[in-house]
């Protein structure tokens, strides 16, 4: 199984500064054929299901504010939230499908400082 | 806009079979490109992948669980069913029906049900 290890485990950032979450795969989400990374993120709220944040590793899905960001490629990905909002307050999870079984990352925590 | 509901038991008794049903709409099952599948979260834990099913009748499945779990597709009322078998405390979680964009060992979920959780206690 491909495993997946966020960091930090919980991140604490100020109304308006950036959020950065890493991601880290135990092998390549690099597809050669297409060059594609198979990675996504979501964003949990309390109480509530996962939301798709991007796809493809950098893909912002239609909806989401252009301040969240994914980039990376290969075993090494981050989610970016340029300035951070009172909303943003969540648990993020990245997600391989680059083969099953499909695995996620532990979490990582967001709060505001 | 599509929307996923889980319906089931909120609890279950050990060694129990658990069958749990995701009602679709919004988006058709016999769609190319379309899965629906189960992904759980004990409480407050991370997120499992369980299993998935596509519009061609490919059946994905977690293989530490493929030996219990079985997931079907009933295309004309738009729903998949999900049971697991010989449930167990450790087992109790919130369940999500989940809607897959993609094909073979590779899909990722676009839109998550609002879950229910699963007890199994006796």
């Amino acid at each position: 199984d491909i495993v997946m290890t966020q960091s930090p485990d919980s991140l604490a950032v100020s109304l308006g500064e950036r959020a950065t979450i890493n991601c880290k795969s135990s092998q390549s989400l690099l597809y050669s054929s297409n060059n594609k990374n198979y990675l996504v993120w979501y964003q949990q709220k309390p109480g509530q299901p996962p939301k798709l944040l991007t796809s493809w590793a950098s893909t912002r899905e239609s909806g989401v504010p252009d301040r969240f960001s994914g980039s990376g490629s290969g075993a090494d990905f981050t989610l970016t939230i340029s300035s951070l909002q009172a909303e943003d307050v969540a648990v993020y999870y990245c997600q391989q499908y680059y083969n099953t079984p499909y695995t996620f990352g532990q979490g990582t925590k967001l709060e505001i400082k | 806009q599509i929307t996923l509901k889980e319906s089931g038991p909120t609890l279950v008794n050990p060694t129990q079979t658990l069958t749990l049903t995701c009602t679709v709409s919004g988006s058709s099952l016999s769609t190319y490109g379309v899965g629906v599948g189960w992904i759980r979260q004990p409480p407050g834990k991370a997120l499992e992948w369980l299993a998935h099913i596509y519009w061609d009748d490919d059946q994905r499945y977690s293989p530490s669980l493929k030996s219990r779990l079985t997931i079907t597709k009933d295309t004309s009322k738009n729903q998949v069913v999900l049971t697991m078998t010989n449930m167990d405390p450790v087992d109790t979680a919130t369940y999500y029906c989940a809607h897959f964009l993609g094909g073979g060992n590779s899909a990722y979920v676009n839109y998550w049900g609002q879950g229910t959780l699963v007890t199994v206690s006796s």
